[in-house]
């Protein structure tokens, strides 16, 4: 398995445009986890899926981060209008089972820079 | 909700010493403790994990401990390579939802050769 992918790698913008991240989740795992890694606040969880269904949302920042998870091979976080304090590493990892303990598995991670 | 605080923040120590990392939890309903290593620029990979029915685990060079009545848990690495040098993740959850997991602040170890 290819692990899990993230797309885009790096992605700069300027402040008010939307910034779309995706995920493919490494198959036969039905958690998906969206995670936001920077120096200031660490890896912060924004929001997770299990079985394509969002179960804990709680992460999400403001009104301007959405995500979905229209099947069980792709999620997309998107930020609609971005803000410099936006920037970070967005790292998605999916994990087996209905989110019960076990590995995370993460992809390579979208450095997002708003400008 | 979990809190999870790690120490120290950085640590330096020579090829050969051992390493040890330590992070408290303060939701006694968590009881899955990872921990994940970091290279720069990299994803965050799994190096080991316990259960809290377990006290320690060892994974060659790689050792876990927990106290669960304290709420500790700590990282010991020993014969440490510079290949080692890296930042380290503890993380908590509940038993019913690694989605949960909490991650601590980090350690970024030095192993100098």
């Amino acid at each position: 398995d290819a692990g899990v992918i993230q797309s885009p790698r790096h992605e700069v913008t300027e402040m008010g445009q939307e910034v779309t991240l995706r995920c493919k989740p490494i198959s036969g795992h039905n958690s998906l986890f969206w995670y936001r890694q920077t120096m200031m606040r660490g890896l912060e969880l924004l929001i997770y899926f299990n079985n394509n269904v969002p179960i804990d949302d709680s992460g999400m920042p403001e009104d301007r981060f959405s995500a979905k998870m229209p099947n069980a091979s792709f999620s997309t976080l998107k930020i609609q209008p971005s803000e410099p304090r936006d920037s970070a590493v967005y790292f998605c990892a999916s994990s087996k089972g209905q989110g019960n303990t076990g590995e995370l598995f993460f992809g390579e991670g979208s450095r997002l820079t708003v400008l | 909700g979990e809190n999870v605080e790690q120490h120290p923040s950085t640590l330096s120590v020579q090829e050969g010493d051992s390493a040890v990392i330590k992070c408290t939890y303060s939701d006694s309903a968590s009881n899955y403790f990872p921990w994940y290593k970091q290279e720069l620029g990299k994803r965050p990979q799994l190096i080991i994990d316990i259960r809290s029915n377990v006290g320690e685990k060892k994974d060659q060079r790689i050792a876990v401990t927990l106290n669960k009545t304290a709420k500790h848990f700590s990282l010991h690495i020993t014969e440490t390579q510079p290949e080692d040098s890296a930042v380290y993740f503890c993380a908590a959850s509940p038993n019913t939802n690694a989605g949960k997991s909490t991650f601590g602040d980090g350690t970024t170890l030095t192993v100098k050769p």
